[in-house]
């Protein structure tokens, strides 16, 4: 059985530059959330996502990141115009709803 | 609004040594799952356990135990006869609601527990 799938692994971006971030849920499992964690700081929530439907971004900066997880294919984080401050781990984790949330090995996104 | 706190940042210990890693947590919903998760050095998240707040029955696997208390808003986990494989930050995470609602983890800032030879 297939985790949950991230890629790229390691991205680095100049600032200006978009980041698209993907993840593969695990088999079965409809529910993704997108997770940041920031250097010397915890998890912070960022997005949940059911397919073709946003269900709480409470947690994603108003401008320049967006969220989507079509009907086919791996859900989507992009971040355009990218600046140092969104340097980062940026981790997908996927559910079948109200249960255990498994998590990628997520992506590390340098901006220079 | 829900909260989690792990007050220790950082602990070493030799091996062998048992050491427990506190969790506090705030929240007004009655219904709500509490959860650990291991980030060894190699940086991906590692699922470990999760309790409903239905149930207050400590959990042991292995060198693994747990101990909820709901009366100090607690969920603590401690490691017997630690090893060096151990080394890694811990996250403890809460959700609240029911089905489909609120499903995200509020994460704690992290303990990272030294473990020496």
């Amino acid at each position: 059985n297939a985790g949950v799938m991230q890629n790229p692994r390691h991205l680095v971006r100049r600032r200006g530059q978009e980041a698209r971030l993907r993840c593969s849920p695990m088999k079965g499992h409809s529910h993704v959330y997108w997770y940041r964690q920031l250097p010397e700081e915890g998890l912070k929530f960022m997005v949940y996502l059911q397919k073709e439907n946003i269900i709480d971004e409470s947690g994603m900066p108003k401008e320049r990141f967006s969220a989507e997880f079509p009907k086919e294919g791996p859900s989507i984080l992009r971040i355009q115009q990218v600046v140092r401050g969104d340097s980062a781990a940026y981790f997908c984790a996927s559910d079948r709803g109200q249960e255990t949330q498994y998590f990628g090995p997520g992506t590390r996104l340098l901006v220079l | 609004a829900q909260k989690v706190t792990q007050a220790q940042t950082e602990i070493s210990v030799v091996e062998k040594e048992d050491v427990t890693l506190d969790c506090v947590y705030e929240t007004r919903d009655t219904t709500y799952y509490l959860f650990w998760y291991k980030q060894p050095p190699s940086g991906e998240l590692v699922f470990l356990i999760r309790r409903n707040s239905f149930d207050e029955q400590n959990e042991i696997s292995g060198r693994y135990s747990w101990n909820f208390q709901k009366s100090t808003s607690s969920f603590n986990f401690t490691i017997t006869a630690s090893q060096v494989v151990d080394s890694a930050v811990y996250f403890c995470a809460l959700s609240v609601g029911k089905y489909g609602a609120n499903s995200k983890l509020t994460f704690g800032k992290g303990i990272t527990l030294s473990v020496r030879p």
